[in-house]
């Protein structure tokens, strides 16, 4: 299967900051990556895929980049409704689906 | 708008089979585009994809749990469902149901059920 790896685990920021998270695949993924937000108590919440389109109804603060195995996500100005833990998942290999370890972002 | 909700007992007993069933409103799961999927999360193992099911049958399974899972597809009620057997500790997490394309993330999600494990 095709690990996921993201860092950081964690990270504090402040209403406003710039904020990113990275994830490495095993093997090149051709940009089949999505990041999801999850909020405690709820399902994951689907904000990009193909590594930099926005899913409808997202906010433009949040952005992806990447390409191979290394690919980033931004959120440009924090918000209070954005502290929540975020995944990455891999969908190029559909048969073996894998997620990062996900990253909580705190205030 | 399409919603997922899962329904089924929060309490397994160990070796019995867990069976969970997720319910779908404002899309129809006879869809040839999409797989109807079983996501489940853990403290100890973060989120494990447990596999897919198609309206038609196909199906991918995550190749650990392939022998002991069996997903099934109810049309009629547009419902899906989890069958896990020989259950164990290991296997208590949040079970989630979402939808996904054939190769294309998860796009909806249901809100997850706990299921716990234990004698």
């Amino acid at each position: 299967d095709i690990q996921m790896t993201q860092s950081p685990s964690s990270l504090s920021a402040s209403v406003g900051d710039r904020v990113t998270v990275t994830c490495r695949a095993s093997q090149d993924i051709s940009n089949s990556l999505a990041w999801y937000q999850q909020k405690p108590g709820k399902g994951l919440k689907l904000l990009l895929y193909a590594a930099s389109r926005l899913e409808s109804g997202v906010p433009s603060r949040f952005s992806g980049s990447g390409s191979g195995t290394d690919y980033t996500l931004t959120i440009s100005s924090l918000q209070p409704e954005d502290f929540a833990t975020y995944y990455c998942q891999q969908y190029y290999d559909a048969r073996a689906l894998t997620f990062g370890g996900g990253t909580k972002v705190e205030i | 708008q399409v919603q997922l909700q899962e329904s089924g007992p929060g309490l397994v007993k160990p070796s019995e089979t867990l069976s969970l069933i997720c319910s779908v409103s404002g899309y129809s799961i006879s869809s040839d585009y999409y797989y109807w999927a079983w996501i489940r999360q853990s403290p100890g193992k973060g989120l494990e994809w447990i596999g897919n099911m198609h309206h038609s049958g196909d199906s991918y399974y995550k190749a650990s749990l392939k022998s002991r899972v069996t997903i099934s597809i109810d049309t009629s009620k547009n419902q899906f469902s989890l069958k896990l057997n020989s259950v164990t500790a290991a296997d208590t997490a949040v079970y989630y149901c979402a939808r996904v394309g054939g190769a294309t993330p998860f796009d909806y999600w249901g809100q997850g059920t706990l299921v716990t494990v234990s004698s």
